[in-house]
């Protein structure tokens, strides 16, 4: 499995646009991108997941360069709610799902 | 939709006492996961189910961890004898083969203290 790497932490003010950019040097041609998010006490809920170019929902956005190297997850007009902790994972597109989680980030959106 | 059920959510035991874990998944729902969540870091898989098999429990430390998922549908972890180390919270995910993979649907998970 491809490992990820993404800034242990990052701070924001409510309003304000956040990327969180998440590397996956080794990932492999059927390996899907899959972000979660974390509130404290709750269990992981997923948000969005890609293979590439861009996808959107109502949640977030997903960018992915051609090289499929990286990503980024960018949340708009972030509010004090969306402080949560959010992973980048690497999901193999094959029957295993297997899901294998990070360190993540941890977004502090400050009033 | 009824979301995956865990209990109990809180417990407290000393070291070397034993403690079991259930979880009751999304209906259809195929593949279950249980994670170990230790405060600050990211879920670590013990044990992936597909129906009533095992499909990794490579992290999972069978001398004191074991799970059972009879009938392919609820689940069992267990711990014995517990140690200090394996405060945590356990969480236990499920989700679909074959569609949307990578979308799996945690519950809330139980925390547990040893002392």
């Amino acid at each position: 499995l491809a490992k990820t790497t993404q800034p242990i932490s990052m701070d924001s003010y409510e309003g304000q646009e956040v990327n969180i950019t998440c590397s996956h040097n080794n990932i492999a041609t059927n390996d899907y991108i899959t972000w979660y998010q974390q509130f404290p006490s709750q269990g992981p809920r997923f948000i969005i997941q890609g293979y590439k170019t861009k996808v959107t929902n109502e949640v977030a956005s997903l960018f992915i360069p051609a090289d499929r190297k990286s990503s980024t997850l960018s949340l708009p007009r972030v509010s004090l709610s969306d402080t949560a902790v959010y992973y980048c994972l690497v999901t193999p597109n094959n029957a295993g799902n297997m899901l294998t989680f990070g360190g993540g980030t941890r977004l502090m959106v400050k009033p | 939709e009824a979301g995956v059920a865990q209990s109990p959510r809180y417990k407290i035991i000393e070291k070397r006492q034993s403690v079991a874990f259930w979880c009751n998944p999304i209906s259809g729902h195929a593949t279950l996961y249980w994670y170990q969540q230790i405060l600050g870091q990211g879920p670590k898989l013990l044990i992936q189910f597909q129906n009533n098999g095992v499909v990794d429990d490579s992290q999972l430390p069978k001398d004191r961890f074991s799970a059972e998922r009879l009938k392919g549908v609820d689940s069992t972890l267990k711990i014995q004898p517990a140690k200090l180390e394996d405060s945590a919270v356990y969480l236990c995910a499920s989700s679909l083969v074959g569609r949307k993979l990578g979308n799996a649907f945690f519950g809330q998970g139980t925390r547990l203290t040893v002392v």
